[in-house]
């Protein structure tokens, strides 16, 4: 499967805890990007990378919230201390250059917070 | 920053019929205007999209027009099938190096059989 991937698919943790979600983009693509989507709504922007460069970071994204891309390939985006606000589709889009090209999204991880 | 706003929230058709689409924007920098498909626990899934130099842009049932100077665009689907039946998202970005998408809040789609 070429497409983009993310792992776990599905993520049930306790509130205070710390998780950490990877995403695989399609190999290639220079823009990686993190939406989160609750039930009826549409993907809100988190942050996104251009290469391993972090260009923005939405302001709704509180210091708990924390994305890495190393190597300008996968990328993983890790919550500290949960709360159950934070359950949520977490999505992982990637694109092969700047805006105006197509995203590809990944399948999300499902995050649960008890 | 950008908003997308999008109507209407609900909507159901009856197979065959025509379905419409309507979302508006707010920054005039915008340029490209994608729609995403999204089937119940599934990903989105891009099904078309049209940049501000094109008023419409048509792929067999689906048709989008674009409205710079009133921002606004619309999502056409013609003939309408059951399995059309999803939650459809407008979004708007620009093309400069570090823009990003914008998503509307989503319209979900019932054909009727």
């Amino acid at each position: 499967d070429t497409g983009v991937s993310q792992d776990p698919r599905h993520k049930i943790t306790k509130r205070g805890q710390n998780v950490t979600f990877r995403c695989d983009p399609i190999s290639e693509h220079n823009r990686l990007y993190w939406y989160r989507q609750t039930l009826g709504q549409g993907p809100e922007f988190l942050t996104y990378f251009q290469n391993e460069a972090q260009l923005e970071k939405s302001r709704l994204l509180s210091d708990r919230f924390s994305a890495e891309r190393p190597k300008g390939s996968f990328s993983t985006l890790e919550i500290q201390r949960t709360e159950q606000g934070d359950s949520a589709m977490y999505l992982c889009a990637s694109s092969l250059h700047a805006g105006g090209e197509t995203q590809y999204f990944g399948p999300g991880t499902r995050l649960l917070v008890l | 920053g950008e908003n997308v706003e999008q109507h209407p929230s609900t909507l159901s058709v009856q197979e065959g019929d025509s379905a419409v689409i309507k979302c508006t924007y707010s920054d005039s920098a915008s340029n490209y205007f994608p729609w995403y498909k999204q089937e119940l626990g599934k990903r989105p899934q891009l099904i078309i999209d049209i940049r501000s130099n094109v008023g419409e842009k048509k792929d067999q049932r689906i048709a989008v027009t674009l409205n710079k100077t009133a921002k606004h665009f619309s999502l056409h689907i013609t003939e309408t099938q059951p399995e059309d039946s999803a939650v459809y998202f407008c979004a708007a970005s620009g093309e400069t190096s570090y823009d990003k998408v914008i998503f509307g809040p989503g319209t979900s789609l019932s054909v009727i059989p």
